[in-house]
């Protein structure tokens, strides 16, 4: 069975630092990996995902993401965080690459300070 | 496009009554899934729609149910509601066939449920 992992409940940090989100997850087949961002009252937006092939994937809003097999993870990268950026975001695993049955983690809310 | 559209925005139902939820699909996609997502969680995938038949399913009740019409449009009916019912109820939309579909969330329905 799936699992997803997202240690971090809430991250704070300034607006022009990095930003990693962390994310392992547990699927005994090859994972197809998503993350998705959500802004209060909103539906969920997907920022970028891996499906095969190289492993580091870059996104919309200057997002990436680095899928580690050895490591069971696939953490989110950003090297510097505009006040835009403050939001919930998800990791999310599947068996395919569309909505099926997509596993979701319980979500990272991040705050960004001036 | 108006992307993938769910109604009501909101809505507010006694314990023990029924309730319908709404959703039309992105312009293209003929595949319907349906998530729940309580407050402070990820989504949990509640079950798929495509060819107007449920193709896969989560661990919900039979008291949430689903149809899909020849247009694609999806309803989520939840039959004897508990208030463990009240959630944002995502709808996302995606395309079969080909590699690297995408799903689209629409914004959710928040049910209340006193």
């Amino acid at each position: 069975a799936q699992s997803v992992t997202q240690p971090d409940i809430h991250i704070t940090v300034s607006e022009g630092a990095s930003l990693e989100l962390r994310c392992n997850y547990s699927y005994g087949a090859t994972p197809y990996l998503f993350w998705y961002v959500q802004s209060p009252g909103q539906g969920l937006q997907l920022l970028l995902k891996y499906f095969s092939g190289d492993t580091l994937v870059q996104g919309i809003k200057g997002f990436e993401a680095e899928f580690k097999r050895s490591q069971s993870s696939f953490n989110l990268r950003k090297p510097s965080v505009h006040w835009s950026d403050a939001a919930e975001y998800f990791c999310a695993v599947g068996t395919s690459t569309g909505a099926n049955n997509l596993f979701f983690g319980t979500g990272t809310r991040l705050t960004v300070i001036p | 496009d108006a992307g993938v559209t769910q109604s009501p925005t909101h809505l507010i139902k006694t314990r023990g009554q029924q309730v319908t939820l709404r959703c039309s699909p992105k312009s293209g996609h003929d595949t319907v899934s349906w998530y729940q997502q309580a407050l402070g969680q990820g989504p949990q995938f509640i079950f798929q729609y495509y060819e107007e038949e449920e193709r896969q399913r989560g661990n919900f009740p039979d008291r949430f149910s689903g149809h899909q019409f020849p247009n694609y449009s999806s309803e989520l009916n939840v039959n004897a509601l508990l208030l463990g019912d009240s959630a944002l109820y995502l709808c996302a939309s995606s395309a079969t066939g080909g590699a690297n579909t995408e799903a689209f969330f629409g914004q959710g329905t928040r049910l209340t449920v006193v």
